[in-house]
């Protein structure tokens, strides 16, 4: 079974330049998450789709933040303009069941660099 | 509001010890909990989950352990090899208002595993 694709592996930016990530969820996973990683710290979730639906986008700094899933199967993030405190990974993930676990997928994550 | 949080950053094993990595939560409303393994440049990988209807539960040279009265769990790994060297992360699932799940995970902010050979 192929997991969750993103790509860029890694983008270097200056500060006030644009951004955009893209992510491949598990074929069938009609949910599909963004989150933000910290260097040091968990993941924090920056928007869930349930489709093509945003299910949860309360901690998305929507000045800066926007992310689409237009066709409900792969999805974007764009950061416009980046700060430096965006430097982090982001990471994708697609729900799905696996036995009798209710899973999040993750994909390998973008690292993203802020100067 | 919720939190879930690890006790310890670090911990150091030597290969073939068993390793107990510990976290605790703040809601006690939590009743889903997940542990997750972060290999170095991936994403976070399932390990193991436990509903609140249960105390314990047994995976491949894993458990996890969990203490509603204290509000604490453990992931216990039993005859720790280098492969285990991760990050280990606790998660804790959201729920929606009327108790439809939306998965949101809360995650803690991670242990450190190093085994040593």
């Amino acid at each position: 079974e192929a997991g969750v694709a993103q790509s860029p592996r890694y983008k270097i930016i200056e500060k006030r330049q644009s951004v955009a990530f893209w992510c491949n969820p598990i074929s069938g996973h009609a949910t599909l998450y963004w989150y933000q990683q910290i260097l040091g710290q968990g993941p924090k979730l920056l928007i869930q789709f349930q489709n093509n639906g945003v299910v949860d986008d309360s901690q998305l700094p929507k000045d800066r933040f926007s992310a689409e899933r237009l066709k409900g199967v792969d999805s974007t993030l764009k950061i416009q303009p980046a700060k430096l405190e965006d430097s982090a990974v982001y990471l994708c993930a697609s729900r799905g069941l696996r036995g009798s676990s209710d899973e999040q997928f993750f994909g390998p994550g973008t690292r993203l660099t802020v100067l | 509001g919720e939190s879930v949080g690890l006790h310890l950053p670090t911990l150091s094993v030597q290969e073939g010890d068993n390793s107990i990595i510990n976290c605790a939560y703040s809601n006690s409303a939590s009743d889903y909990f997940i542990w997750y393994k972060q290999e170095s440049g991936k994403g976070p990988q399932f390990i193991i989950d436990i509903r609140s209807n249960m105390d314990k539960r047994q995976g491949q040279r894993v458990t996890v352990l969990l203490n509603k009265t204290v509000k604490h769990l453990s992931l216990q790994i039993a005859a720790t090899q280098p492969g285990d060297s991760a990050v280990y992360f606790c998660a804790e699932k959201g729920w929606m208002a009327g108790g439809t799940s939306y998965g949101k995970l809360t995650f803690g902010q991670g242990t450190i595993l190093t085994v040593h050979p």
